[in-house]
């Protein structure tokens, strides 16, 4: 069975307190992984997409990387408004459809 | 405007009680999905459709049906609403439509309460 696992559940940090969200999937066939992140009572907004192991995308304070096990997340310098969960979802090749895991929820306090 | 909107944004309803849920998008997108979010759960996939023609049930299509009316409108129906549907429904979209990336983008969710 496909499964996607998030960790940890939840994360409070000071503002400016850098820090990483796993996400770690099956091993093989990964055809992509995505992070998203999703405000309370908002749908999921899509971040980033990593295909291969090595791969590193950046958005502002965050950078996803991806190895052949797992996900990473990096939030530098975090601010109150990056606040919100943060979604991973896996493709695998052979199955049509993402796999969600639960969430990290990150809280960043003034 | 939003690229994938769901009508109602919010929904009482009673136990027994046929509801539709609505979604549109203007992304040009061919793949369309239906989600519920529970607590603790996370996102799970009710139905999913390809095209038009192509309507395929996901991990927990029971007590839920739904229609493409056409390639930007898919609409969700709980035919005998009972209180464990309770929960936040989102819509989301995707193109597979020459070598795309599969990414899915969601609308902005549907909370629904059974009482």
């Amino acid at each position: 069975e496909d499964q996607v696992t998030q960790s940890p559940e939840a994360l409070r940090l000071q503002e400016g307190e850098s820090s990483s969200l796993n996400c770690s999937y099956t091993v093989s066939g990964l055809r992509g992984l995505f992070w998203y992140r999703q405000d309370p009572g908002k749908g999921p907004e899509f971040l980033f997409t990593l295909y291969s192991a090595g791969e590193e995308k950046e958005k502002e304070r965050l950078k996803a990387t991806l190895t052949k096990k797992e996900s990473f997340l990096h939030i530098t310098a975090p601010k109150p408004e990056d606040s919100a969960t943060y979604l991973c979802a896996v493709l695998y090749f052979g199955n049509e459809k993402l796999t969600f895991g639960t969430g990290t929820r990150l809280t960043i306090i003034p | 405007d939003a690229d994938v909107t769901q009508t109602p944004r919010n929904r009482i309803t009673k136990t027994g009680k046929r509801i539709m849920l609505e979604c549109s998008q203007t992304k040009g997108h061919d793949r369309m999905y239906w989600y519920r979010q529970d607590p603790g759960l996370g996102l799970r996939l009710i139905y999913y459709s390809f095209d038009v023609k192509d309507i395929n049930k996901g991990e927990i299509s029971d007590g839920y049906s739904v229609s493409r009316q056409a390639q930007a409108k898919f609409s969700l129906s709980l035919e005998s609403a009972i209180p464990n549907q309770t929960a936040l429904y989102f819509c989301a979209t995707s193109d597979h439509q020459g070598g795309s990336s599969y990414e899915q983008y969601f609308g902005p969710g549907t909370r629904l309460t059974v009482t």
